[in-house]
């Protein structure tokens, strides 16, 4: 089944800075892609959903690349400012299933610590 | 923002004790997850089902997790029998195109 491989598992960067997390994925079928911030206590925020023939989808503060080919997708954090200290998670699916199958497959997560 | 809504945020039991925990998901969102998420921040798919029918569930919520979402009322996750393995995080979702829209989440502590 797939597996996803989210790296670094840590991560602190100063304000201001560029932050970079890269999620690794096996199974070439997958075809949604998701980043997914959580707050201490809280639930799972969704910052961005590609699909796959997207490569490159720009948020408030943040880019996501897709890249098909190395099986990889990247959320950058383009300048860090302390409201971004958070757990990110990567996540991956199939293909819409119309039977029960279809699941999200998340990363280990990244705790980003952002220092004034 | 998602608009899935959990209660309790916290519950605390003692083993063996029923553990009950609910969630609305979003209006029109027909299907929803229960995931639980470790201390590791590892999430386990528990189960999930759309309107009042099981789709999928693992083998461990076929002994001790029930799930149901009755018509015009809360869905709901509830463990019979708590044991110390099941403290953690359980987090609701509803699946709207594809994509999972998360409640805050439900921790539970067994004591």
């Amino acid at each position: 089944g797939e597996q996803v491989e989210q790296r670094p598992p840590h991560l602190s960067v100063r304000e201001g800075d560029s932050a970079v997390i890269i999620c690794t994925y096996t199974d070439p079928n997958s075809y949604y892609f998701f980043w997914y911030k959580q707050e201490p206590g809280a639930g799972l925020q969704l910052l961005m959903k590609v699909f796959s023939s997207t490569e490159i989808n720009e948020g408030q503060g943040f880019t996501v690349l897709l890249n098909k080919k190395d099986k990889q997708l990247s959320l950058n954090l383009t300048a860090a400012h302390p409201g971004d200290s958070a757990v990110y998670f990567c996540a991956v699916s199939p293909p819409y299933a119309s039977s029960g199958s279809w699941q999200l497959i998340f990363g280990s997560g990244t705790q980003l610590t952002v220092m004034p | 923002n998602s608009k899935v809504i959990q209660t309790p945020r916290y519950l605390v039991k003692g083993q063996g004790q029923k553990a009950k925990m609910r969630c609305i998901p979003e209006k029109g969102h027909p299907v929803v997850f229960w995931y639980q998420q470790n201390k590791n921040n590892e999430f386990k798919f528990l189960i999930n089902f759309q309107n009042q029918e099981v789709l999928q569930q693992i083998d461990m919520t076929e002994k001790r997790f029930s799930a149901e979402c009755p018509s015009n009322s809360p869905c709901s996750l509830e463990i019979q029998s708590s044991e110390a393995g099941d403290s953690a995080l359980y987090l609701c979702a509803s699946r709207s195109q594809n994509t999972l829209y998360f409640g805050a989440g439900t921790r539970l502590s067994v004591l």
